[in-house]
């Protein structure tokens, strides 16, 4: 139990259809973040939201459009994606998006994709 | 564009022996980061690194970071089994930013055997 939730865990999505990957977090926290773990490539940091609003979106497709409704909440929605987006798209945490001294960050379990 | 590297990228060990995973990163920075990841799960913080000089220590992993040579380390002293996983480190860019972005680096996938 990290403290972080993520569903579904496990994804298998056409490239036409459009779903969508849910994050909540019972931690407090202010902050919360998107990232994408592929095979053979470091972890990528896609979206932060701190206090529900976007503060980084590093270069993300539009085809990965995320939302915040809250501090507890984050989804990932994904439509019309390509084989090459297949990886482990892993949620995270934290107080805030600052960097000090107690601002750990925790991750959720992960969603595994696969796109066929 | 901040890049980290970390060597080595597998690493076999036998039980009882030391060894130390190094990061070396291309930016400044103040703030470094380690994070375990076992097979099929998420990714556990074990350290953070806030200053230069900073050294933290967990059972037997020990953490330093030399901010003016850009290199953290993470020391194994007498491994065991259960310390198998990969290793990440990651650095979040510049001083005191608010952004909180990390770039991670390839990881490095320890295998202690007996």
């Amino acid at each position: 139990e990290t403290g972080v939730t993520q569903t579904p865990r496990h994804l298998v999505m056409g490239m036409t259809n459009k779903k969508s990957l849910k994050c909540e977090q019972h931690l407090g926290h202010n902050a919360m973040y998107w990232y994408k773990q592929s095979a053979k490539k470091p972890l990528e940091l896609m979206f932060v939201y701190n206090f529900k609003e976007q503060t980084e979106n590093n270069s993300v497709p539009s085809r990965f459009s995320p939302e915040c409704p809250n501090s507890s909440h984050l989804f990932l929605h994904l439509h019309t994606l390509q084989p090459e987006d297949s990886a482990l798209y892993l949620c995270a945490s934290s107080h805030s998006a600052g960097g000090w001294a107690g601002n750990t960050i925790y991750f959720g379990e992960g969603s595994w994709l696969t796109v066929v | 564009e901040l890049k980290v590297e970390q060597n080595p990228l597998f690493l076999s060990m036998q039980e009882g022996k030391n060894y130390t995973i190094y990061c070396n990163y291309s930016t400044t920075s103040d703030r470094l980061y380690w994070y375990r990841q076992d097979p099929g799960k998420s990714l556990e913080s074990l350290f953070v690194l806030l200053s230069n000089g900073a050294v933290k220590q967990e059972g037997r992993l020990m953490a330093s970071l030399d901010t003016k040579a850009r290199l953290s380390t993470l020391h194994i002293t007498a491994a065991v089994h259960d310390l198998s996983a990969t290793y990440f480190c990651a650095v979040d860019e510049g001083y005191n930013t608010n952004a909180g972005k990390s770039t991670f680096g390839d990881g490095t996938t320890l295998t202690v055997k007996p």
